[in-house]
C-alpha cells in the first residue's frame, strides 16, 4: 500500500525566512512522481513543485526546492523569503502511473509579519 | 494554462433535493477527472474517478447511486448529490488530469461548498 505522511500538522515562519516542511513516503514502485500542492484561505489546490522519481535532481520552483531523498523515501519542501501569501495548507502527494493519487495530512503554515 | 473550472462554487439545498456540480476543464482535455470530498482541516478523500464515456470507479464507501457522476465528454464531468441530506454538506472538489501530458499532475477546480438543511 502507498502512503504518505507529513509529521508537522502546523508550522510557522516570520516573513522572509526559510522554512522546511517534511514528508515521507512509501511505495513499491521505483518510478513514479511527487507533489506539493499549496490550499490557500480560498481553498483553491495550486500546484507548486513536482518530482519524477528517476530524475536524481531536485526541482526548483523560484521560491521552492525539494530536497528529494530517494532511498530514505523524503520529499522535503523549502520555502525561501516566505511571504505573507504563501500562508497555507500544504499536501504532499505521490502518483504512481495508473493508480490514484495519495495525499499527506497536510501541513499548515502560517507566515508570520 | 490547465484551468479547471466547478460550477456551483456554493449552493444551499433543501434536504431530499439533488443537486448538481460540473467540473470542466478549460483549456486542455481531460480523459480522466477526479472527484474529493474535503471535511475541515482535513486532507482531500477521493471519492470516485470519472472517466470520458465509461462508468465512473468509485472509491470503498462511496454511494454510487447517491453520488452519480456523468463525464459526457473530455472536458465535463458532473457530479450530482441525489436526495441530499444533512451528512452530504462539504466541500467538494473536483481535478482533471490533462490526456496530452504524461507528468501525472492533477489539477484542481476552485471547489463547491454544499449546504444542506
Amino acid at each position: 500500500a502507498q502512503t504518505v505522511t507529513q509529521s508537522q500538522p502546523e508550522m510557522s515562519v516570520q516573513e522572509a525566512e526559510t522554512v522546511t516542511l517534511s514528508c515521507t513516503y512509501d511505495t513499491s514502485e521505483s518510478n513514479y512522481y511527487l507533489f506539493w500542492y499549496k490550499q490557500p484561505p480560498s481553498r483553491q489546490m495550486i500546484l507548486v513543485i513536482r518530482q519524477e522519481a528517476y530524475k536524481q535532481q531536485n526541482a526548483t520552483e523560484n521560491r521552492f526546492s525539494v530536497n528529494f531523498q530517494k532511498a530514505a523515501k523524503s520529499f522535503s519542501l523549502k520555502i525561501s523569503d516566505s511571504q505573507l501569501g504563501d500562508t497555507a495548507m500544504y499536501f504532499c502527494a505521490l502518483y504512481n502511473y495508473g493508480q490514484n493519487f495519495v495525499f499527506g495530512p497536510g501541513t499548515r503554515l502560517s507566515v508570520l509579519p | 494554462g490547465a484551468v479547471v473550472s466547478q460550477h456551483p462554487s456554493w449552493v444551499i439545498c433543501k434536504s431530499g433535493t439533488s443537486v448538481k456540480i460540473e467540473c470542466r476543464s478549460l483549456d486542455f482535455q481531460a480523459t480522466t477527472m477526479f472527484w474529493y470530498r474535503q471535511f475541515p482541516k482535513q486532507s482531500l478523500m477521493l471519492m470516485a474517478t470519472s472517466n470520458e464515456g465509461s462508468k465512473a470507479t468509485y472509491e470503498q464507501g462511496v454511494e454510487k447511486d447517491k453520488f452519480l457522476i456523468n463525464h459526457a465528454s473530455l472536458t465535463l464531468s458532473t457530479l450530482t448529490v441525489t436526495s441530499a441530506h444533512p451528512e452530504d454538506s462539504s466541500f467538494y472538489i473536483c481535478s482533471a488530469r490533462n490526456s496530452g501530458t504524461s507528468g501525472g499532475e492533477q489539477f484542481f477546480g476552485p471547489g463547491t461548498r454544499l449546504t444542506v438543511l
